[in-house]
């Protein structure tokens, strides 16, 4: 089955400097993979996805995210955080049943310091 | 065009009564998922509804119970709530296409108290 952990629950940064929210993922083969955010009050919204398509993926609001096979990882990064950027993010894995059923990691809660 | 709508909001009921929350799915959508996510946890899939049947089912208890309609709206209703059921509960849709492209509603905070 596949699986996602992400390694650290809460992240701080200051406005300007970069994201990195890390993310690794447990399969046995090449899977696909996700970056979801959530505003509060806010629908969950899906920032980017790989394929296998392209290791390197760019989402909306300037993030991206690289598929590291050899380090089993899908960090999030952004050069430059903004304000807005504070939420949650989720790394997130199809299955273990169909493709339209997800597995969650646990979340990393982001803030952002003026 | 509206996306994926949820209701109600927030609600609060005690142990042992029943609840029945909505989700109305993004025009064009007919398959509808529900998740359950507790305080400072991410999102635990419920169940999966399409062609108005249960077609994918999570951990959860027979408690939890769902419907679809056809016209692909659909209601979570849970039995004899118990206070650890207090959790956001999602409401996603997806195309006929989409295998993993899903649109989530913004939730319906349930408190038991």
């Amino acid at each position: 089955a596949q699986s996602v952990t992400q390694l650290d629950s809460h992240v701080s940064v200051s406005e300007g400097t970069p994201v990195l929210l890390r993310c690794n993922y447990s399969s046995s083969y090449s899977p696909s993979l996700f970056w979801y955010v959530q505003h509060p009050n806010k629908g969950l919204q899906l920032l980017l996805k790989y394929t296998s398509a392209a290791t390197l993926v760019k989402g909306i609001n300037g993030f991206e995210a690289e598929f590291k096979k050899s380090e089993t990882s899908f960090h999030l990064t952004k050069p430059s955080a903004h304000m807005s950027d504070a939420a949650e993010y989720f790394c997130v894995v199809p299955g273990p049943g169909s493709a339209r059923q997800l597995t969650f990691g646990s979340g990393t809660q982001l803030t952002v310091l003026p | 065009d509206a996306g994926v709508t949820q209701s109600p909001t927030h609600l609060i009921k005690t142990r042992g009564q029943q609840v029945t929350l909505r989700c109305s799915p993004k025009s064009g959508h007919d398959t509808v998922s529900w998740y359950q996510q507790a305080l400072g946890q991410g999102p635990q899939f419920i169940f999966q509804y399409y062609e108005e049947e249960e077609r994918q089912r999570g951990n959860f208890p027979d408690r939890f119970s769902g419907h679809q309609f056809p016209n692909y709206s659909s209601e979570l209703n849970v039995n004899a709530l118990l206070l650890g059921d207090s959790a956001l509960y999602l409401c996603a849709s997806s195309p006929p296409s989409g295998a993993n492209v899903l649109t989530f509603g913004a939730g319906s905070r349930l408190t038991v108290l």
